[in-house]
């Protein structure tokens, strides 16, 4: 069966300070992956999503950057992290050409920075 | 741009009662809706979705309705049970993009 796990569970980090988010999938190959970002008393915002290894797209804008090392790990990076990007950052797989299959999500990560 | 809304950001219903949370879509490309179901600190887990080809769909105590010409879909759960007690987002999509919009999410209450 496929698993996704995410790491850490929370983090609280000064501004200014580097992150590094890491998401792995299990029990699948070539999965899109996506990197989500909930804000309290909202719905998700896509902030990247991948097709493949290297091959990374960004919806919006940010402080933020992704890469897809291996084919199932996809990792969310900032060099300086800002007061806005606390929040709650979920990492989910599906298969399939684009969001039209069913996705499944890691149990999210609660970023703080303070 | 593009939204999802749902019409009431909480629901509070009795423990044994029929629920039903709905939404509005946008864009009406959309060809792929989901509900998600997310509990406290967990990321959100799929219930069931529906295709634009169908106008209902049934699972486990849960009923999707898609009414394409207004735009509207409903989640409906028979039978609440204090486990239903969670955040359930709308998402609409598909069209073979990668840009699902998710919507804010309606708390439901279950009350014993």
């Amino acid at each position: 069966s496929q698993t996704i796990h995410q790491w850490p569970a929370t983090l609280v980090q000064p501004v200014g300070s580097p992150l590094s988010l890491e998401c792995t999938v299990e029990g699948t190959s070539n999965p899109n992956l996506y990197w989500y970002r909930q804000a309290a008393g909202r719905g998700l915002q896509l902030l990247f999503y991948s097709v493949g290894i290297g091959q990374i797209s960004s919806e919006v804008p940010q402080n933020l950057s992704a890469s897809r090392p291996q084919d199932r790990q996809f990792i969310l990076s900032s060099k300086k992290l800002l007061l806005s990007d606390s929040g709650f950052y979920l990492c989910a797989w599906n298969r399939g050409i684009g969001m039209n299959t069913e996705a499944f999500f890691g149990q999210g990560t609660r970023l703080t920075v303070v | 741009g593009e939204s999802v809304g749902l019409h009431l950001p909480t629901l509070s219903v009795q423990e044994g009662d029929n629920s039903i949370i709905n939404c509005a879509y946008s864009n009406s490309a959309s060809d792929y809706f989901i509900w998600y179901k997310q509990e406290s600190g967990k990321g959100p887990q799929f219930i069931i979705d529906i295709r634009s080809n169908m106008d209902k769909r049934q699972g486990q105590r849960v009923t999707v309705l898609l009414n394409k010409t207004v735009k509207h879909l409903s989640l409906q759960i028979a039978a609440t049970q204090p486990g239903d007690s969670a955040v359930y987002f709308c998402a609409a999509g598909g069209t073979g993009g990668f840009k699902t919009i998710f919507g804010a999410g309606t708390r439901l209450f279950v009350k014993a």
